[in-house]
């Protein structure tokens, strides 16, 4: 069965504070690897697609990494306007269908 | 450019009663549509999904049902509500030529059963 597990599951930082959120997954065929933002009471919003291992994507104060077992999202100086929660989902083989892990919830204090 | 709109955002609704929720998506066409329910610390949990026009899969047994009347209409509908089917339901979309791709969601209805 196709696993997938973000960590921590809440996160506090200082403004500027870097720091790293993780997205591991057991799945066989990865077909992409997706990461969301999610503000309370809204639907996410599409961040990151990722597709093979080595791969890196970058946006503005964001940056999403992958490995053959996990993924990263790096956030560089975060303000606190990119408090949220932030989703990881991962598509295997043939299937239309992507698991969606737990998410990480993370506020930054100004 | 595509967008994607539900109705209504809220809804508060007695126990038993029917349910309709809608979902349209502009600028594409022939998309995957998906619907999702996300509880309070919870993860997202896929119920419905469809490839075309009349075409529904369902991924959990429940006493909620879609329907996919049009290419770019997908609806939610229960007959008599329960209890548990409080929460914040998702409809998504995805370009459904090919297997790769994100999905892109809507900004959900809060549904409250009293």
């Amino acid at each position: 069965e196709d696993q997938v597990t973000q960590s921590p599951e809440a996160l506090r930082l200082q403004e500027g504070e870097s720091s790293s959120l993780n997205c591991s997954y057991t799945v066989s065929g990865l077909r992409g690897l997706f990461w969301y933002r999610q503000d309370p009471g809204k639907g996410p919003e599409f961040l990151f697609t990722l597709y093979s291992a080595g791969e890196e994507k970058e946006k503005e104060r964001l940056k999403a990494t992958l490995t053959k077992k996990e993924s990263f999202l790096h956030i560089t100086a975060p303000k606190p306007e990119d408090s949220a929660t932030y989703l990881c989902a991962v598509r295997t083989g043939g299937s239309y269908i992507p698991t969606f892990g737990r998410g990480t919830s993370l506020i930054v204090h100004p | 450019s595509q967008t994607i709109h539900q109705w209504p955002a809220t809804l508060v609704q007695p126990v038993g009663s029917p349910l309709s929720l809608e979902c349209t998506v502009e600028g594409t066409s022939n998309p995957n549509l998906y619907w999702y329910r996300q509880a309070a610390g919870r993860g997202l949990q896929l119920l419905f999904y469809s490839v075309g026009i009349g075409q529904i899969s369902s991924e959990v047994p429940q006493n909620l049902s879609a329907s996919r009347p049009q290419d770019r209409q997908f609806i939610l509908s229960s007959k008599k509500l329960l209890l548990s089917d409080s929460g914040f339901y998702l409809c998504a979309w995805k370009v459904g030529t090919e297997l790769r791709g994100e999905q892109f969601f809507g900004p959900g209805t809060r549904l409250t059963v009293l």
